[in-house]
């Protein structure tokens, strides 16, 4: 089956500083990749959605200067909090869509998610 | 502006039950309506999922049904289990349309707890 990896799993950082979240899809490419972020009880939120080789589509309300996200092969995409403060604290997943089940059922793989904690 | 509602956000369940949870849209525009099952601290799992062709389908204890007509889905837990304690979240991804990239649109989520 299709694998998708994050890493961290968890991370803590000091309030100002930037963290790499790094999405892989292990066994097969990746042309899209989504990064979510969920708060706790609370639903998936779209973040952006990046295309391996082009500039990644932020929605509404995201900052692109603040979630830097680079998709620079078909197995990686990474997902850089920049000057990270405490109301950045949340769950972060990501998803990579399977070149091979395009228009087929299994749709979006998801990554464990990394969970970012700023002191 | 709330595409996909679900409901309800909560529901407990007896050992051998059934749990329901519906899911309605307002977009005609969707073409794929999948369930997803997240345990806490995990990211989600593809569960079950149809297409608007398909007035249900069933795999195993997880049967989806789906009204096209009243925009409306459901997911169908028979005989649920303690493991099935978790939250799922019903989603419906947008017709092809150029540089969209077919996102997927999410409920709100339901917590389900079965009781053992």
């Amino acid at each position: 089956g299709a694998v998708v990896s994050q890493h961290p799993s968890w991370v803590i950082c000091k309030s100002g500083t930037s963290v790499k979240i790094e999405c892989r899809s292990l066994d097969f490419q990746a042309t899209t990749m989504f990064w979510y972020r969920q708060f706790p009880k609370q639903s998936l939120m779209l973040m952006a959605t990046s295309n391996e080789g082009s500039k990644a589509t932020y929605e509404q309300g995201v900052e692109k200067d603040k979630f830097l996200i680079n998709h620079a092969s078909l197995t990686l995409s990474t997902l850089t909090v920049t000057s990270a403060h405490p109301e950045d604290s949340s769950f972060y997943i990501c998803s990579a869509r399977d070149l091979r089940t395009s228009g087929k059922q299994q749709y979006q793989f998801f990554g464990p998610g990394t969970r970012l904690t700023v002191l | 502006q709330q595409q996909v509602k679900q409901s309800p956000q909560s529901l407990i369940v007896q050992k051998g039950g059934i749990s329901i949870i519906n899911c309605a849209y307002e977009n005609t525009a969707f073409d794929y309506f999948p369930w997803y099952q997240q345990f806490p601290g995990k990211g989600p799992a593809l569960l079950i999922a149809i297409r608007p062709d398909v007035s249900e389908k069933k795999e195993g204890r997880f049967t989806i049904s789906f009204n096209k007509s009243a925009k409306q889905f459901s997911l169908h837990i028979m005989d649920s289990q303690p493991g099935d304690s978790a939250t799922y979240f019903c989603a419906a991804r947008a017709k092809f349309n150029a540089g969209n990239n077919r996102k997927l649109i999410w409920g709100l989520g339901t917590s389900l707890a079965v009781n053992p």
